[in-house]
């Protein structure tokens, strides 16, 4: 089984829908769970950190559930700004400040 | 906007060769980081760097690799001897001080070409 497992995309959507974005992780021990969004070529930028009780920056939700071991993203009113690669990404364990990439999901916003 | 600045942006060198890698990480941060992203493929870790010694490494960071911290802001990861297989993009990251893993900002990277 992959570490952290995503759906490759890519998602193609108009402008103002929303999306949303699954992951799984294999470790248990994982402590620290982030999304991070990679633009072609470019490094990965911080988005949000996933906390167990769920949080929201804006037209981004994130939810996490230890028991399933799975982690989504919600991205609402998409916008063009958005077409980017989202990452999900967990720490390699207990104490381990290590971090374990997915291979991302492509998301295509369309005019 | 404090950020991680990483130099040189494109590294061309020839297999065999050592090459240097530099990052300064952000201010106030304590730990620092190497990762790369072969084309096409997952970001990797390479290893985590604290109180100036390698609290982590990957398998990927053999004994061809090393990193230092030669002063207060550099932070340097060196190749010994190249292989092409080592082509791939380079980021730094860094993150402040906390009792769990936290949030990681990283540079803009430096993309090495072996040839």
């Amino acid at each position: 089984r992959k570490e952290v497992e995503q759906d490759p995309g890519p998602f193609n959507v108009p402008e103002g829908a929303t999306v949303a974005f699954n992951c799984t992780y294999s470790n248990s021990a994982s402590q620290s769970f982030f999304w991070y969004r990679q633009d072609c070529r470019k490094e990965p930028k911080l988005l949000m950190s996933v906390y167990s009780s769920g949080n929201e920056d804006g037209r981004f939700t994130a939810q996490l559930n230890r028991a399933s071991q799975y982690i989504s993203l919600l991205i609402r009113d998409s916008k063009l700004s958005d077409s980017a690669t989202y990452l999900c990404v967990v720490n390699g364990g207990d104490s381990s400040y290590k971090l374990i990439f997915g291979s991302g999901t492509r998301l295509l916003v369309r005019p | 906007e404090p950020e991680v600045t990483q130099t040189p942006s494109h590294q061309v060198t020839q297999m065999g060769q050592e090459v240097i890698l530099r990052c300064v990480p952000i201010s106030n941060h304590l730990y620092f980081y190497w990762y790369r992203q072969i084309l096409g493929q997952k970001v990797e870790f390479l290893v985590s760097f604290y109180n100036n010694e390698i609290s982590e490494k990957s398998e990927i960071f053999d004994d061809q690799f090393s990193v230092e911290r030669p002063d207060g802001s550099n932070f340097t990861l060196k190749i010994r001897s190249t292989k092409l297989e080592d082509s791939a993009m380079y980021f730094c990251a860094s993150s402040a001080g906390q009792v769990l893993p936290g949030e990681q900002y990283f540079g803009p990277g430096t993309r090495l070409t072996v040839t």
